[in-house]
């Protein structure tokens, strides 16, 4: 089976835009769950959508918002930019049943706001 | 909400001996612990996991321990290799928030050859 797949793998954007990342997980899972990891905060987590609902949520602003879609893919977006919000994002997949929590990574979208 | 401490923060060992790394948790609802190991530019890749109604899980040189009463799990990596150093990471779930793992901040582990 192909794994997670992510894209765009690097972005550079200014402060005050907006993004949206993407986000492929394997066949067959329907979770996704979305990371941030910086060098001071570690692995945090933001949010998880399973069959295209959020089902948890991370401590972050109402900036960070996500989707999924009926093939289980999921993106999320980023508005209003910070300079905090540099990051590598990484999003998980897993099958999402009932003792089927073990995630796999993607590589990661490598965020730089300038 | 649930807390996860990994220590130590960097760990250097010869090639041949074995590493232990070390997670507490906070939050007993908690009942799946994998491990990550990351390399550099790369996303977490699962070593090994373990959940709460088993001690300890072996595969080849890994292997993992839990002690439920005293809330830590354990990574030991036997015969290291310098293809193992990476950073490691730990990790606690509560299967009732599927998808919502805790991390520990990570162990940069070093073999020297």
């Amino acid at each position: 089976k192909a794994g997670v797949t992510q894209t765009p793998r690097y972005l550079i954007k200014t402060r005050g835009q907006q993004v949206t990342l993407s986000c492929s997980p394997i066949s067959g899972h329907r979770s996704v769950s979305w990371y941030q990891q910086t060098p001071g905060q570690g692995l945090q987590f933001l949010f998880e959508y399973f069959s295209e609902t959020q089902r948890n949520k991370g401590n972050f602003p109402g900036r960070f918002s996500g989707r999924q879609f009926s093939n289980s893919r999921s993106e999320m977006n980023v508005s209003t930019l910070e300079l905090g919000d540099s990051a590598l994002y990484l999003c998980a997949s897993s099958p999402g049943g009932w003792g089927e929590e073990t995630q796999y990574f993607g590589p990661g979208t490598r965020l730089l706001v300038l | 909400g649930e807390n996860v401490e990994q220590h130590p923060s960097t760990l250097s060992v010869q090639e041949g001996d074995s590493a232990v790394i070390k997670c507490t948790y906070s939050d007993s609802a908690s009942n799946y612990f994998p491990w990550y190991k990351q390399e550099l530019g790369k996303g977490p890749q699962l070593i090994i996991d373990i959940r709460s109604n088993v001690g300890e899980k072996k595969d080849q040189r890994i292997a993992v321990t839990l002690n439920k009463t005293a809330k830590h799990f354990s990574l030991h990596i036997t015969e290291t290799q310098p293809e193992d150093s990476a950073v490691y990471f730990c990790a606690a779930t509560d299967n009732t928030n599927a998808g919502k793992s805790t991390f520990g901040d990570g162990t940069t582990l070093t073999v020297k050859p």
